[in-house]
């Protein structure tokens, strides 16, 4: 019954190698977010989706394409990975009220 | 610009002592303001907000943040502090009537000693 799943968990990978992150959310929210957390836990904004619809795209390079097949589904693909990519990636959605609710993490590791 | 600031990378408070951990914003209007909890290798989880009305927001696990529009601060509180509140925890805020955009703090690492 978990509210925002993500998979992988974990992802080991080369530099130059494309790879997505799934998420899923069936808490019937519209509105769904991919932020990214750096190793000084930084946390960043990078996409939201409304309804299938983007609505912010923060200057993340264009390696990165989110897909939001349906308004419960929101995947983050990544081409050509750099060193820098190297972070922890949080799907999460929202309530209407404002509170967002985080899927666990996907620790993406670049070597 | 829009901003949010936790002056303190951490705070070291002994069990049973009340605790603050302090977060100022820069946003213009009247702000939507939020903060959460970050356990080691876990996602976010919301802890409360303050929207309108009372300036004394109660939230989960007996924290509570009072908003002060003069000083622009929204410090989270608990009376009593407890080994297991030792997390990381984030100061958010989002521009009046826009929930779509959420502005986080840096994080302030909370260690509650026994």
């Amino acid at each position: 019954d978990t509210a925002v799943s993500q998979t992988p968990k974990y992802l080991v990978t080369q530099m130059g190698n494309d790879k997505s992150i799934k998420c899923e959310q069936n808490l019937g929210h519209d509105t769904m977010y991919w932020y990214k957390q750096d190793s000084k836990k930084f946390l960043k904004i990078m996409f939201s989706y409304n309804n299938k619809e983007l609505i912010i795209n923060e200057t993340v390079p264009n390696r990165f394409s989110p897909k939001s097949p349906d308004k419960a589904h929101l995947n983050l693909h990544i081409n050509s990975l750099e060193l820098g990519d190297s972070a922890v990636y949080f799907c999460a959605s929202r309530l209407n009220t404002g509170e967002l609710f985080f899927g666990e993490g996907s620790r993406l590791t670049v070597l | 610009a829009q901003s949010v600031a936790q002056p303190e990378d951490q705070v070291k408070v002994a069990e049973g002592n009340p605790l603050t951990v302090k977060c100022t914003y820069s946003v213009s209007g009247n702000p939507y303001l939020f903060w959460y909890v970050q356990y080691p290798n876990r996602g976010l989880q919301f802890l409360l907000k303050y929207i309108t009305g009372d300036n004394l927001v109660k939230g989960s696990y007996g924290f509570e943040a009072e908003f002060n529009k003069s000083q622009t601060s929204f410090h989270l509180k608990k009376p009593s502090a407890l080994v297991s509140d030792s997390a990381l925890y984030f100061c958010a805020v989002s521009p009046p009537n826009n929930f779509n955009k959420f502005y986080f703090g840096s994080g302030t690492k909370l260690n509650v000693k026994p």
